[in-house]
């Protein structure tokens, strides 16, 4: 089945402890993303990469680091987190550019930082 | 930049009767895609639609189309039929071809409620 998977589904931490999120995806697509919602503000993008070793910031990147050593996955870290960064996060890739290319999301991760 | 604006914070409509979310968008861009997407209390983001910038026609899939009127910057999801399954938040999107990052840029959405 053609999926996006991130894990964990929930996580609950404190303020300054190192976090990863994993993302993945089967559909061998070029282009991942990753977005955070907020209540009233919708959703915006953190981080995106249009290949592998290819990264660069979206909307809302402070805080925030990735890395897409390999095509299929775009893991999302957290060095020090903080409490303004408890989100619902989105990994979403698509299979490339193109205006039409659909973007196909994981479940999500909410995020709690106390 | 590129803005997409819901002002319609919630939505109520009776079952099987019609119901039109409404998407206003600002671009500079001459090409671009919007997109509606459906989010159900699970979490999860479900593609809905999509109407490109080009696209003589509106787009329909099943009972939601999308009434595009580009010089009105509009971009409406119409849902007919209303279920009780419809009931869930809506984002409308967009993705432009000069926007840095090909990112889709969101709206606030609509919190849609179908009453039996």
């Amino acid at each position: 089945e053609a999926q996006v998977t991130q894990n964990p589904r929930y996580l609950i931490t404190v303020t300054g402890k190192k976090l990863t999120v994993t993302c993945s995806q089967n559909m061998n697509h070029e282009y991942m993303s990753w977005y955070r919602q907020d209540p009233g503000l919708g959703l915006r993008q953190i981080y995106y990469s249009m290949n592998v070793e290819v990264t660069d910031k979206g909307d809302v990147p402070e805080g925030y680091k990735v890395s897409r050593k390999e095509k299929r996955n775009f893991p999302l870290i957290l060095e020090s987190p903080s409490p303004n960064q408890t989100s619902l996060y989105f990994c979403a890739s698509s299979l490339g550019l193109a205006i039409h290319n659909e973007q196909f999301f994981g479940p999500g991760t909410r995020l709690t930082v106390l | 930049a590129q803005k997409i604006t819901q002002t319609q914070p919630g939505m109520f409509v009776q079952e099987k009767e019609a119901v039109t979310l409404d998407c206003t968008y600002d671009t500079s861009d001459q090409s671009y895609g919007l997109f509606w997407y459906k989010q159900p209390s699970s979490g999860e983001m479900i593609f809905l639609i999509y109407q490109g910038s080009y696209d003589e026609q509106n787009a329909t899939e099943g009972r939601y189309s999308l009434n595009f009127q580009k010089a009105r910057k509009s971009a409406n999801l119409v849902i007919s039929a209303s279920q009780l399954g419809d009931s869930a938040m809506y984002f409308c999107a967009m993705r432009g071809w000069a926007t840095s990052g090909s990112r889709l840029t969101f709206g606030e959405g609509t919190q849609l409620t179908v009453n039996p």
